[in-house]
This record gives structure tokens, sequence and C-alpha cells, in this order.
């Protein structure tokens, strides 16, 4: 059982630059979120989804995108890389948002911005 | 404005010892508490959780209180052994909002 997956788990970007995170889950959970933790901080949100077709923004989603097409997936956008986003990006699941159930982390990608 | 706050960066505890981790919070609409546990290169992990409508959840060696007048909630850990040791985040949940929100984690270290 992979649970969520993401990739990759390293990546180097200049200034400017764009690229995408992937983030999958198989274990059918409707509620998907993005956080980043950077150095001595705990995990912000950057955006979540409560379901196939459902975004929202969570606490830092300036410079980001997402989109949920599938229950699967939840890939995570940087439009234009800037230093600032330099960080470990960790994507998580869990069967419902608004429950108090556990979420299921990723083991993090970590982005360093040039 | 941090809602929840783990004031204690780092905490070290001989092994067989107890460890207590703290977590206080100031946003009174969580209605769900819990404790993550996180090694390096490695995602956190779900560990304990507890509903505010209870005062107390316990899981073999992993305790969790919560004392909602003082917005406050602490993890007892008995007996602590070295593989304990990682960083704890304290999250808390608005299920009306569908959010949770994290503490910046205590780095708990255990000697043998």
């Amino acid at each position: 059982n992979a649970g969520v997956t993401q990739t990759p788990k390293f990546q180097v970007l200049k200034t400017g630059q764009s690229m995408t995170l992937q983030c999958a889950q198989d274990m059918n959970h409707e509620y998907m979120s993005w956080y980043r933790q950077d150095p001595g901080m705990g995990l912000r949100l950057i955006h979540y989804s409560v379901g196939a077709g459902i975004t929202d923004q969570g606490e830092v989603p300036n410079g980001y995108n997402v989109s949920r097409s599938t229950t699967e997936d939840f890939p995570l956008r940087l439009l234009s890389a800037a230093p600032s986003q330099t960080s470990v990006y960790f994507c998580a699941s869990s069967p419902h948002g608004g429950s108090g159930q556990p979420q299921h982390f990723g083991d993090g990608t970590r982005l360093s911005i040039l | 404005d941090q809602q929840v706050k783990q004031n204690s960066p780092s905490l070290s505890v001989q092994e067989g010892r107890i460890s207590i981790l703290n977590c206080d919070y100031t946003n009174s609409m969580f209605d769900y508490f819990l404790w993550y546990k996180k090694y390096p290169a490695e995602g956190p992990t779900f560990l304990i959780s507890i509903s505010s409508i209870k005062d107390k959840n316990e899981d073999g060696r992993f305790t969790v209180f919560l004392n909602k007048s003082a917005k406050h909630l602490s993890l007892h850990i008995v007996p602590s052994q070295p593989g304990d040791s990682a960083v704890y985040f304290c999250a808390a949940i608005n299920t009306n909002a569908g959010k949770s929100t994290f503490g910046d984690g205590t780095t708990l270290t255990v000697k043998p």
C-alpha cells in the first residue's frame, strides 16, 4: 500500500522557472492538502481540496496553483519560482476534511530556488 | 498571529523517564487536536488525537491531556525510549473550516 506518493524528492530551480510537484494517493481519500515547512517552523497550509473539482486557498497560497481533476491526484504548480519558495513541501490526505481524522503525509519534496 | 504554539523548541529526557510536550492554542473554534511525530527526511505520522469534548486520551505509552479553559494540551510519553527521539507537532482542527493548523514543533531527544 503506497499511501501518499510525492515526486520528485529533490529539485533545484532557477528564479523564474516553473514546475509542478506531483502528489498521488491510493486510499480514495476525499481531502488533500499541500503544506510547506521552513526551517524551525511548523507546516503552513498552501492549498487544499475537499474533493475532485474543488480547491481552496490556505494560509500561504501566493505563487502557487492547484487543480483536482481526479480523487487520486493533487499537483502543486509554481508559476514563477522565487528564492522565498525554497522549502520542503508536504502533501497530505485524509478521508474527509470536516472531521477530526488524521492526515496521511507523503515524504516531502525538498525544493531549492537559486 | 500564531493560533497554535509550542513554546519549547527542544526537550531532552533520559530513557525510561517521562517526556511532557506542551501546546497552547488561541482559537476556541478548534474541536480536535492531534499530535504528529516526524523523523528526518520523512513526512509527519499521526500519533494520537483528542476531541474537545474529552480531557484525556490514552494509547499505550502515549497520553494526551486537554485543558479547554486554559486552551492548553500536553502529550505525555511514559516511559520514554530512544526511538521516540523525533520532532513532535501539535495540530488543531476546526472541523467547520475543514483545515488543520500546526505548531512549530518540539524536538525530543531521549538519551540512553
